[in-house]
Formats: C-alpha cells, structure tokens, sequence
C-alpha cells in the first residue's frame, strides 16, 4: 500500500525559507522509474507543479521558481524534502507530495499525500 | 507555449455525457493525465496516457488526444462525479510539468 504524508510548518514568515518533508511508504525511491514531485496549490485556485526528483537523483524544477526551490531525497528514510527560500504571502497554498509515474506515454502522479497548508504571514 | 488551457465551468444533466476539454502545444507531443479533485481533498488521478483508467475507476471516464487538444468524457454523469478537473501535460520541450486551470464540474 502506498501512502505519502506531508509534514512541515503551517505558518511561516516572509522571506523565510520554508522546508517541507514527504514521508512515504509502499515504494522505494531506490528503485528504478520511482519519482516523487511536490505540487501546491493556492487556496481556490489551480494545481502547480514545483519540482520533481527521480530515483537516479535527477532533479526538475519549475522554470519561475527554480532559484528558489531545492529538493533531496534520503531513501534510507523514505523521505523527499523541499525546500523553499524568501517566503511570500503568495506563496500561501495548501502543498502536496505525489509519486511520480511514467507509463503508456505519459508521466502522471498515481498517489497523493493528504496535503500541508502553509501560510505565509508576519 | 508552456500553458494549458481549460474551460473554467461546465454543467451537465444527470446520467448525461459530458467532455472537459484541454489544450496545449505541449499535448501533441505528450499524452496528458486528467485529474479530480474534490472540496477539501487531495487530487486523484482518473485517466492518463493513450488509454488507461487506474484501477477503481468507472469504465464512464474515458479520454482521447487529438492534436494539440485532449478531452476527458464521462458517459453517463453520476452526483458524485461533480469536482474539479485538472488536465497535466509536459510543455512542448518536455522539461517542465503543467496544469491547466481546472475545470468545475457541476451534474444538475
């Protein structure tokens, strides 16, 4: 059974940098194929993709956010964490974990965490 | 282009057939994923790829690519298909991964 969860700060101050960690199991980021990415989304607006780590430790990141996002993974932990630096009140969004799948032509995320709401405020 | 475009709202009458529509320049080079998301849940993934529907989804969601637009079909819309629609699909250099802006299902 797979499952991932969140876990990190609900609120945070601007220009802070905020750090998130997934903790999964049911999968090891050791194996071939295994992705995880992280996705937000703003409270009533549209999914947004973040960043992605696959199990060679290729590292992808959204273009607008690329100077401001790091991610890691330790599979001995069954962990991925990101990383998010100079906070800002938009950047308040409810942040999800998925494990990343490429299958029949297509990359798509089969499993969610629950999701962490982060606010950003002073 | 690095967008995905999607209807903001679509409506349908119970046990109807409905399409969500997306379109991207990405999409004719990439097969999308089509996500649901209901109030105050995690997205879960109902279609992806050419032709495939993730265990313990109703054989009613089905989905096709044509050019650089793709469309997700429920045939025979349930009460508890009303949610939000993501379409995601790779921009046309493949490198980065994008939603469109969802699409709010209501079932009248």
């Amino acid at each position: 059974q797979v499952t991932l969860k969140e876990s990190g700060p609900a609120l945070v101050k601007p220009t802070q940098t905020l750090t998130l960690t997934c903790t999964f199991s049911g999968f090891s980021l050791s194996t071939s194929g295994m992705r995880v990415s992280w996705i937000r989304q703003p409270p009533g607006k549209a999914l947004e993709w973040l960043a992605r780590i696959d199990w060679d430790d290729d590292k992808f990141y959204r273009t607008s956010l690329k100077t401001r996002l790091t991610i890691s993974k330790d599979p001995s932990k069954n962990q991925v964490v990101l990383t998010m630096t100079n906070m800002d009140p938009v950047d308040t969004a409810t942040y999800y974990c998925a494990r990343t799948r490429i299958a029949a032509a297509a990359l798509y995320f089969d499993y969610w965490g629950q999701g962490s709401l982060v606010t950003v405020s002073s | 282009s690095s967008e995905v475009t999607q209807d903001p709202a679509v409506s349908v009458a119970l046990g109807q057939t409905v399409s969500i529509t997306c379109q991207g320049d990405g999409l004719r080079n990439y097969y999308p994923s089509w996500y649901q998301q209901k109030p105050g849940q995690a997205p879960k993934v109902v279609f992806y790829g050419k032709n495939n529907r993730p265990s313990g989804i109703p054989e009613r969601f089905s989905a096709y690519r044509s050019g650089n637009t793709s469309s997700l079909t429920i045939a025979g819309a349930q009460a508890e298909d009303e949610a939000d629609y993501y379409c995601h699909s790779r921009d046309s250099s493949g490198s980065q991964l994008i939603f469109g802006g969802g699409t709010k299902l209501t079932v009248l």
